[in-house]
């Protein structure tokens, strides 16, 4: 079992659609979890730490569930720009290693 | 300018040859990391350096090497590249001193793409 799993999509929306991504990791231990985004052919950025309570950032919100060891984004109102590959992350144990999951894409259509 | 520069952007070599990838930062940060990337598949960790005398090997470090050579510079060496070896690569720094895991950030380099032919 790979131990960050992602949905490799892509999944395909119209402009203003609200889409949802899931994320599942294999270790309880873990304390860290991120979002980045990685457009083609570059460099992954981190889009948005994940924190217990669930946070949001404009159009943007994480949710983190440890009982199931699942994450999870919301984007809302999606825009052209949002088409890209979200990477789910979480550090390795109780270190600064973190674990890289294979991406969801997302392509946003007109 | 870049605060996560990697030379060169793109390289083409061919097997058996020795080459060396090259990450530079000026984000002042003490851990340095270097990944692979392939097509579907997440980023692997290759190496890493928490400080100038700290290495680590990562999940798939045999045919590389690393070297630390200031707080700044973490190079990646193929001793004898390989097919197999073809793939994206990024180097990333993170934050040390103070900052707890729940901050750990990485901010990444744009890339070498390395072919071996």
């Amino acid at each position: 079992r790979k131990e960050v799993e992602q949905d490799p999509g892509p999944f395909n929306v119209p402009e203003g659609a609200t889409v949802a991504f899931n994320c599942t990791y294999s270790n309880s231990a873990s304390q860290s979890f991120f979002w980045y985004r990685q457009d083609c052919r570059k460099e992954p950025k981190l889009l948005m730490s994940v924190y217990s309570s669930g946070n949001e950032d404009g159009r943007f919100t994480a949710q983190l569930n440890r009982a199931s060891q699942y994450i999870s984004l919301l984007i809302r109102d999606s825009k052209l720009s949002d088409s890209a590959t979200y990477l789910c992350v979480v550090n390795q144990e109780s270190s600064y290693k973190l674990i890289f999951g294979s991406g969801t894409r997302l392509l946003v259509r007109p | 300018d870049a605060d996560v520069t990697q030379t060169p952007r793109n390289r083409i070599t061919k097997t058996g040859k020795r080459i060396m990838l090259e990450c530079s930062q000026t984000k002042g940060h003490d851990r340095m990391y270097w990944y692979r990337q392939d097509p579907g598949l997440g980023l692997q960790l290759i190496y890493y350096s928490f400080d100038v005398k700290d290495i680590n090997k990562g999940e798939i470090s045999d045919g590389y090497s690393v070297s630390r050579q200031a707080q700044a510079k973490f190079s990646l060496s193929l001793e004898s590249a390989i097919p197999n070896q073809t793939a994206l690569y990024f180097c990333a720094t993170a934050a040390g001193g103070g900052a707890g895991i729940r901050q750990e950030t990485q901010y990444f380099g744009p890339g070498t793409r390395l072919l071996v032919l």
